[in-house]
C-alpha cells in the first residue's frame, strides 16, 4: 500500500494564479482532510470529506475548493493564489470503523510546500 | 486564546533524562485527544491516543486531566532519536474537527 500520496511536492506560483493540489489514498478511508501548517500556527484544518460526496469546511476555507468524486481521491483547489497562502499543505485520512473519524488515527500524506510570490 | 495551547519549547535533554509536556484546551465538550510526533519537514504519525484512566506505552505515558482541561506526555529515558516535534490533538464533539496544538519541541543531546 501506498498509503496517502500527494502530488506535487514543491510548487512556486504568482498571485493570481490557481491550481489543484492532489491528494490519493489506497486504504479504502471515508475520511479525507486538508491541512496547513505555518510556524507557530500548527496544523489548521481547512476542509474535510466523510465519504465520496460530502463535504464540509475546517478552521479555515477561505479561498478553497474541495470535491470528494471517489473514495480515494480528495483534490484542494486555490481559486487565486494569494501570498498569505504561502504553507506546507498536508492531507490525511482516516477510516470510520468503530466510531467517528476523529476517534481514529489519521495517515498524513509527506505534504506540498507551496510558495505564492 | 488558542483552543490548544502547548509550551513551544524547545526542551534540551540529555539522554536518559525523563521529559513530561502539557497541554491545555478550551472546549470542555472535546472529546478525543491525541499526542503526534512531527520530525523536521515530515507528515505528522500517530505517538498516542490519550485516555481518562492514562495508558503507557513502552517508555511514553499519556494522561488526561478532563477536570482542568490538560493532557500530558511523559517520556522516559529520552533517547537522541526522541528529538522531534510533539503535537497535541484534540478533536470536537462529533468527531470530525480536529484541533492541532502548534507543538512542542525536543532536543535529546548526547
Amino acid at each position: 500500500n501506498a498509503g496517502v500520496t500527494q502530488t506535487p511536492k514543491f510548487q512556486v506560483l504568482k498571485t493570481g494564479q490557481s491550481m489543484t493540489l492532489q491528494c490519493a489514498q489506497d486504504m479504502n478511508h471515508e475520511y479525507m482532510s486538508w491541512y496547513r501548517q505555518d510556524p507557530g500556527m500548527g496544523l489548521r484544518l481547512i476542509h474535510y470529506s466523510v465519504g465520496a460526496g460530502i463535504t464540509d469546511q475546517g478552521e479555515v476555507p477561505n479561498g478553497y475548493n474541495v470535491s470528494r468524486s471517489t473514495t480515494e481521491d480528495f483534490p484542494l483547489r486555490l481559486l487565486s493564489a494569494a501570498p498569505s497562502q504561502t504553507s506546507v499543505y498536508f492531507c490525511a485520512s482516516s477510516d470510520l470503523r468503530g466510531g467517528l473519524a476523529g476517534y481514529n488515527e489519521q495517515f498524513f500524506g509527506p505534504g506540498t510546500r507551496l510558495t505564492v510570490l | 486564546r488558542k483552543e490548544v495551547e502547548q509550551d513551544p519549547g524547545p526542551f534540551n535533554v540529555p539522554e536518559g533524562a525523563t521529559v513530561a509536556f502539557n497541554c491545555t484546551y478550551s472546549n470542555s465538550a472535546s472529546q478525543s485527544f491525541f499526542w503526534y510526533r512531527q520530525d523536521c519537514r515530515k507528515e505528522p504519525k500517530l505517538l498516542m491516543s490519550v485516555y481518562s484512566s492514562g495508558n503507557e506505552d513502552g517508555r511514553f505515558t499519556a494522561q488526561l486531566n478532563r477536570a482542568s482541561q490538560y493532557i500530558s506526555l511523559l517520556i522516559r529515558d529520552s533517547k537522541l532519536s526522541d528529538s522531534a516535534t510533539y503535537l497535541c490533538v484534540v478533536t470536537s464533539t462529533g468527531g470530525f474537527k480536529t484541533i492541532f496544538g502548534a507543538g512542542t519541541r525536543l532536543f535529546v543531546k548526547a
